[in-house]
């Protein structure tokens, strides 16, 4: 089955900073990645998503990279503010036997420092 | 739109007790699915209904656990008899269409088991 590695597990940046999150994914197949922000507390709320037909997607601050020949996608957010603490999960979705799956990684948990 | 809406927001129980969690998915998505958030597994999907058929119940734990979707805007997760392992946040989400379309989630259910 599908596996997505997501790193780091944790990240301090300073305000006004870029944060940078990764995930690896392990099916070919894989091909809806959906990133999720989850405040403390509080539900998990997409942020930004991305087809295996594209290859980055922008959305004011945050953007969203693929590389499907490396399996790996990553979340790009600039100028960090303190409201970006949270803690962030990527996901992969694909189809297998008729139903689609979709796996989330561990998460990363984002502290930006004022 | 209220969004997903489950209940009871917590529930502490004994261990052995019957527990039941309930969620109204928003009006119009055609897909649910039911996640188990701890520390430890992170955010683990028990069970996914498409059109209030159970597609995925892979990650059930065990036969303690059954779910339910008599119709389209109402869902029940059962625990029967609890343990204190299953102490954890219960999510209930629901999409337009299947895993590959954002995941919109309810506030969750927060279980203690003593």
């Amino acid at each position: 089955g599908e596996n997505v590695e997501q790193h780091p597990s944790t990240l301090s940046v300073q305000e006004g900073d870029s944060a940078v999150i990764k995930c690896t994914y392990s099916d070919s197949a894989s091909n809806y990645f959906p990133w999720y922000k989850q405040e403390l507390g509080k539900r998990p709320q997409l942020i930004i998503d991305i087809r295996s037909n594209v290859g980055e997607k922008k959305d004011q601050r945050i953007a969203v990279t693929l590389n499907k020949t490396a399996k790996h996608f990553s979340l790009h957010i600039t100028e960090t503010q303190p409201e970006d603490s949270a803690v962030y999960f990527c996901a992969a979705s694909w189809v297998q036997g008729g139903s689609e799956k979709l796996v989330f990684g561990k998460g990363t948990k984002l502290t930006v420092n004022p | 739109d209220a969004g997903v809406i489950q209940s009871p927001r917590h529930e502490v129980t004994e261990m052995g007790q019957e527990v039941t969690l309930r969620c109204k998915p928003i009006s119009g998505h055609n897909s649910l699915f039911w996640y188990r958030q701890t520390m430890m597994r992170g955010l683990e999907l028990l069970i996914y209904f498409n059109n209030n058929v159970p597609i995925d119940d892979s990650g059930m734990p065990e036969d303690r656990f059954s779910a339910k979707m008599p119709n389209a805007s109402f869902s029940t997760l059962k625990i029967q008899p609890s343990e204190p392992r299953d102490s954890a946040v219960y999510f209930c989400a629901s999409s337009l269409r299947g895993a590959r379309s954002p995941l919109h989630f309810g506030n969750g259910t927060r279980l203690t088991v003593t």
